[in-house]
């Protein structure tokens, strides 16, 4: 059984505090994905990696980066947080290079920005 | 022409029946679909596949692929209130890495 697990559920942070938000996953999965998610706008990728320290920039990468240093951690990075960041963060994993390409996703930090 | 398009809803169902949710999507190579719930607050949960033309059923839900009409689609039979949720297509790009591309999803609401 696949786990995707993120280190907070919810999250208030500053304007202009840098925010760390943290996906482990326990199934061996080499690529892992961020999302966000906004009322309207679906979700939309952030950022995604196929391996340590590999990363590619999705659809919305301004104002973030990432890290991933292990294989099961992924980490998201808001180096200076502002309010149009307030949204439902979104983790998720997948196996490489087969035709299947199942995504599962974490439970979502829900994060404000005040 | 967005990527993957599917009605906003709400679809309103009564308890017991038919749930039919459509999606289109624009890439002809695609190969992979899949269809994930969402209840209000919570993470998308994988509940379909399907990568070849025809149905596949499990359970109580059935996933439909028409790659010539570029058309998925999923039945839930016997529906419950338990299934009022959100609904989300996906599908993958082809020859674009292993990223897939999600519609914005149907509202599905089961009248008791």
């Amino acid at each position: 059984d696949v786990k995707v697990t993120q280190s907070s559920r919810y999250l208030v942070k500053r304007t202009g505090e840098k925010v760390f938000l943290e996906c482990v996953q326990d199934m061996d999965h080499e690529n892992m994905f961020w999302y966000r998610q906004d009322p309207g706008l679906g979700l939309r990728l952030i950022y995604f990696s196929y391996d340590v320290k590999m990363k590619e920039k999705g659809d919305i990468p301004e104002g973030y980066s990432v890290s991933r240093e292990k294989k099961e951690r992924f980490s998201l990075i808001l180096e200076s947080a502002s309010t149009n960041q307030t949204s439902m963060y979104l983790c998720a994993s997948s196996l490489r290079g087969t035709l299947f390409y199942e995504q599962y996703f974490g439970p979502g930090t829900r994060l404000t920005v005040t | 022409q967005k990527e993957v398009e599917q009605n906003s809803g709400p679809l309103s169902v009564p308890e017991g029946a038919i749930a039919s949710l459509n999606c289109t999507y624009s890439d002809r190579g695609s190969q992979s679909f899949f269809w994930y719930r969402q209840y209000s607050g919570k993470s998308p949960e994988l509940i379909m596949s399907i990568y070849s033309n025809g149905d596949k059923e499990d359970g109580r839900f059935t996933a439909q692929l028409n790659k010539a009409s570029q058309y998925v689609s999923l039945l839930i039979r016997d529906s419950q209130p338990s299934d009022s949720a959100t609904y989300l297509c996906a599908v993958n790009k082809m020859n674009r890495d292993d990223k897939i591309i999600f519609g914005k999803g149907t509202r599905l609401h089961i009248l008791p």
